[in-house]
């Protein structure tokens, strides 16, 4: 069975800085998905980035960046120039690569506040 | 092009009665997953659907829980007897394909139960 760990309950940060959320995972398969995703107050889950882990090149999407060490089993977001849009509950998922079954892994969230 | 469509949005059932709750995928999209989110926590998959076919069932709880996604219409997540522990988020997602990528979830139906 797959685990998805988020070890930051909570996190503070102020407008325009750059923060990292942390998230690891376990895994005996080879070849999966990760992803983040975001859920703002209006509860919508809203894909953020996602990383196929036969790419070695860490996945970017304008202000959201991963840093993914596969050997490590870890998967961090990285949020540069933070906006107050960003506040939400980020969440960490996996996803095994053979067809969908199983579904997505979730870990338990980091809830992202972004201090005016 | 509609994102993926749930409703109700909320929904409040006594203990005891009948709980359905719809999902309608993106246009084109023939994979459908139902996810459910406990306060606090993260989403558990439940069941992973394709037209007529239940391909993984592994999270539904073996009682009380069925979903469907007939050849027309959406899918429905239906909950018989309900009882406070079902109080929760319902997600739904769809795909296009079955491997790996679930990029649009619905807005949820948040179940009540009183």
């Amino acid at each position: 069975a797959q685990t998805v760990t988020q070890s930051q309950p909570e996190m503070s940060v102020q407008e325009a800085e750059t923060v990292t959320l942390s998230c690891t995972y376990d895994t005996s398969e080879n070849n999966y998905y990760l992803f983040w995703y975001k859920q703002p107050p209006s509860r919508q889950m809203i894909l953020v980035i996602r990383q196929e882990a036969y790419k070695q090149q860490n996945a970017t999407e304008n202000r959201f960046s991963v840093n993914f060490q596969k050997a490590a089993k870890s998967f961090s977001l990285k949020i540069s120039d933070s906006q107050l849009g960003d506040t939400a509950m980020y969440f960490c998922a996996f996803m095994i690569g053979r067809g969908g079954a199983d579904g997505l892994t979730f870990g338990k969230g980091t809830h992202l506040i972004i201090q005016p | 092009n509609a994102g993926v469509m749930q409703n109700p949005r909320h929904l409040v059932r006594r203990r005891g009665q009948e709980a359905r709750l719809r999902c309608s995928p993106m246009k084109g999209h023939s994979h459908v997953y139902w996810y459910r989110q406990l306060p606090e926590e993260g989403l558990k998959f439940m069941v992973y659907l394709q037209k007529e076919n239940i391909i993984d069932e592994s999270g539904m709880p073996k009682e009380r829980f069925s979903a469907e996604f007939p050849k027309e219409g959406p899918s429905i997540l239906r909950i018989q007897q309900v009882v406070r522990g079902d109080s929760a988020a319902y997600f739904c997602a769809s795909s296009p394909t079955g491997t790996g990528v679930i990029s649009f979830f619905g807005q949820g139906t948040r179940l009540t139960v009183v």
